[in-house]
Parts: structure tokens; C-alpha cells; sequence
């Protein structure tokens, strides 16, 4: 049982360039999230969705898009990488946004130079 | 909106010691509130929730956490800390307003819990 997987595990960018954080889930989860981690700031929502088709903007959206065309891939896309954008980023899913809990996938360790 | 403040960033313990992690929130209107745990260059893995049921939750591994309204707490607490404790623990809580934040989960700033043999 795979449960949420994330690739890659590190990733170094020059600022300006673009690339995309996959994330898959095989728990057939409805929601979806993408989440970055910095020191002392806990995670921070980025994107989420709730389906197929349904994306909407959470927390620190800018300089990030998201699709889901699947229920079980949800790809997070940086436009054009900033130094600002050095982060862990998370994807998690679960089946219902409320009171089920956030299956989370491994992490990808992104640096920005 | 909801919050939630995690007080200490960083704890440490003796190997047979309590662990007590504190968390505080903020929301208007009944919360469900979720402890989770990260190891190292891992994901968050959840501890325990709780969904308006019973104020004392056990978790895995031995933890548990009460809900106290009055005092707006979700302490997490373990009576005897062993080595493999040692992680970064994060308190979180779900939206249940109305809204497009409903469902919407609010992470504290985690606190980093180190066990000394």
C-alpha cells in the first residue's frame, strides 16, 4: 500500500525556472493538499482540493498552481522559482477535509539559488 | 478564524520523564483538534484527534491529550518518555465555520521534543 507519493525528494532550481512537484495517492482520497514547512512556521496550506476537477487557494498561493485532473494525482507547479520558495513541501490527501486525518506523503526538499 | 499557538518551541526531557507538549487555540466555534508527528526527513504522522467525543484521547505510542474548553488546551502528554519519542510533534486544528475555510486545517508552530538518555 503506497499511500501518498511525492518525486522528487530534492530538487535544486536557479531562480526563474520552472518545475513541477508530482504528488500521487492510491487511497481513492477525495481531498488533496499541498503544504510547505519552514522552520518556526509550522506548514502552511498552499493549494488544496476537494475532487476532481476543484482546486482552490489556501494559505501562501502566490507563485504556485495546481490542477487535478484525477482523483489520484495532484501536480503543484512553480511559475518561476524565487529564493523565497527554498522550503520541505508536502502533499497529503484524506477522505473528507474535516475529520479525517491527513495522510502524508515523504517530502520534497526544494532549493532556489 | 482559527489558530493555534504551540508554547515552547523546544522541549527537553530525561528517558522516564513526563512529556507534556502544550497547545492553545482560538476558533469560534467548536473545534476538532488533531496532534501529529514528524521524524526525521518524514512526513506527519497522526498521534491522535480529537471530534467532540470523549476530552481524554489516547493516541498511539502511548500518548494522549485532553480537551479543555475552558482553558482553550489540547496538551499532549506521555508519562514516560522513551528515546524513540524524539521528533517534532505539531498541534493542528480543523475550520468548522461556514464558509470555503470549512475543513481548512490550521498547523501550529511545532515543537521539537529531545529525549536525553
Amino acid at each position: 500500500n503506497a499511500g501518498v507519493t511525492q518525486t522528487p525528494k530534492f530538487q535544486v532550481l536557479k531562480t526563474g525556472q520552472s518545475m513541477t512537484l508530482q504528488c500521487a495517492q492510491d487511497m481513492n482520497h477525495e481531498y488533496m493538499s499541498w503544504y510547505r514547512q519552514d522552520p518556526g512556521m509550522g506548514l502552511r496550506l498552499i493549494h488544496y482540493s476537494v475532487g476532481a476537477g476543484i482546486t482552490d487557494q489556501g494559505e501562501v498561493p502566490n507563485g504556485y498552481n495546481v490542477s487535478r485532473s484525477t482523483t489520484e494525482d495532484f501536480p503543484l507547479r512553480l511559475l518561476s522559482a524565487a529564493p523565497s520558495q527554498t522550503s520541505v513541501y508536502f502533499c497529503a490527501s484524506s477522505r473528507s477535509p474535516a475529520n479525517s486525518p491527513l495522510h502524508f506523503g515523504n517530502g520534497t526538499r526544494l532549493t532556489v539559488t | 478564524a482559527q489558530s493555534v499557538t504551540q508554547l515552547g518551541s523546544h522541549v527537553s526531557v530525561s528517558e522516564g520523564a513526563l512529556v507534556l507538549l502544550r497547545c492553545n487555540y482560538s476558533s469560534s466555534v467548536p473545534p476538532y483538534l488533531f496532534w501529529y508527528v514528524q521524524y526525521p526527513n518524514q512526513g506527519l504522522q497522526l498521534l491522535l484527534k480529537y471530534t467532540s467525543a470523549a476530552t481524554l484521547v489516547k493516541g498511539i505510542n502511548g500518548f494522549e491529550a485532553e480537551f479543555k474548553k475552558s482553558e482553550t488546551s489540547f496538551h499532549l502528554t506521555k508519562p514516560s518518555a522513551h528515546m524513540s519519542d524524539a521528533a517534532e510533534y505539531f498541534c493542528a486544528v480543523v475550520h468548522l465555520g461556514g464558509g470555503t475555510s470549512y475543513g481548512k486545517l490550521t498547523f501550529g508552530q511545532g515543537t521539537i521534543l529531545t529525549v536525553h538518555p
